[in-house]
This record gives structure tokens, C-alpha cells and sequence, in this order.
């Protein structure tokens, strides 16, 4: 597609549920990312994902949190067990090759837990 | 490690005025520099980048920014402020082979 496509755009889903979330980049980009921003805070990073290589997990906030890149292209980023504190805005970017390049962003997954 | 600092959370000015959103950066080579905008209820946009060269870049909608090696900066600036840029503005930092970090943010309101 022409840009980063998020699905769905609104998630509301009760308290322990798990939830996905997918990200389709821009076809060709190598590097993608996946960031939170929550009510009235920044962006929030979460996970990296670049080529080939093993994904930069530094930001996710617990184990409830993963995500994983198919065929280095698509994206799902999974929540379990889902706490009224996951509220929030997911992001995700893509980018040509990396830190080097503008990243695109999508317009986002606005998640509510219940 | 590769941290952005932007010290201002909010700042409001009047339509009309000039504007300059502060941005600091650590990193430990030769930083990508970056400036984005996100409008309410919007994704975020790139406003404008620096790699190499001119220490002075332009962007979009009017606005520019200064990479001062010896400052670790890249303020944003634009002479004159419209409503229309009432936003809050990322600045970011990355690299060859790394990931973008990201500032929190600053929140401009413009007052008419």
C-alpha cells in the first residue's frame, strides 16, 4: 500500500482478554517499529524490528507484551491478559533501513481495556 | 546510549510570533535528526530532517532547524506562528543501524 496501514483503528475489549494488533508497512522497508502513546505522554517505544536481525525488545513493559514480523513484512503486536493501564494509542513505523532514514508512522490502534 | 531531550512540555505563543522548540541529543556518532508533528487526532508527520551538510534545513509549512554539533542541538524555529500549527512536536535521533529514539515532546498552543 501507499503508507503504514494499522488494524483495527478502535479496540475495546474487556479486562484480561488478549488482544492483536497488526501493522502493515510500506512494502520494502526493512525496519519496523512499534510505539505506545498514552493519554497526555509521548511516544512511548516498544519493540524494533530490522531485517533479518534479532528484534530490540528493550521497550516492551512486561511479559504480557510480544510481537513478531512475518516473512519480514507484517507485524502483530500482542497483548495478553490485557489491564486497564494497556489503554492507549499503538503506533506503529516503518522505514526504508533504519535509524538513518524518516520513519512513517500509521494512524494508530486506539485501545481501551474495560 | 541515544537519548532526545526537549525541556519544554507545553509552550504557548501568539499567532504571529516566532517560535523555537528546544531539542538536545546524546548519541555517539554521527546523528540523523529529526522533527516531526502530530495534530490532534493525527498520526505523526515529518517536518523536516538532517543528515549531513547545510547545519541549516527547511522543512515543511514554514519551518526550519539548526544542527549545532557543539551544542548537541536541533531547535526548530519558524518566524511567524499560524493557528494551524498548534501540535505537538517530536524531535528524534537515530542512526546507521539503529533504531529512532524520540523525545517526549512539546505541545504548542498558539493564542490569538
Amino acid at each position: 500500500g501507499a503508507g503504514v496501514s494499522q488494524s483495527p483503528s478502535n479496540k475495546v475489549t474487556e479486562k484480561g482478554k488478549d488482544v492483536e494488533l497488526r501493522c502493515d508497512p510500506i512494502s520494502g522497508h526493512t525496519a519496523l517499529y512499534w510505539y505506545r502513546q498514552s493519554l497526555g505522554q509521548g511516544l512511548e517505544f516498544l519493540i524494533y524490528f530490522q531485517g533479518n536481525s534479532a528484534p530490540d525488545k528493550s521497550g516492551l513493559p512486561s511479559d504480557r507484551f510480544s510481537a513478531e514480523r512475518t516473512g519480514g513484512s507484517v507485524s502483530t503486536l500482542t497483548i495478553q491478559r490485557t489491564q486497564q493501564e494497556d489503554s492507549a494509542v499503538y503506533l506503529c513505523a516503518s522505514s526504508s533501513t533504519g535509524g538513518n532514514t524518516e520513519a512513517f508512522f500509521g494512524q494508530g490502534t486506539r485501545l481501551t481495556v474495560v | 546510549a541515544q537519548s532526545v531531550t526537549q525541556p519544554d512540555i507545553h509552550i504557548t505563543v501568539s499567532e504571529g510570533a516566532s517560535l523555537e522548540l528546544r531539542c538536545n541529543y546524546s548519541y555517539g556518532a554521527t546523528p540523523y535528526l529529526f522533527w516531526y508533528v502530530q495534530s490532534p487526532g493525527q498520526g505523526l508527520q515529518l517536518l523536516l530532517k538532517y543528515f549531513s551538510g547545510d547545519t541549516l534545513v527547511q522543512g515543511i509549512k514554514g519551518f526550519e532547524a539548526e544542527f549545532k554539533r557543539s551544542q548537541s542541538s536541533f531547535n526548530l524555529r519558524k518566524p511567524s506562528v499560524h493557528w494551524s500549527d498548534a501540535a505537538e512536536y517530536f524531535c528524534a535521533v537515530g542512526g546507521w543501524g539503529n533504531k529512532l529514539v524520540f523525545g517526549a515532546g512539546t505541545i504548542l498552543r498558539v493564542k490569538s
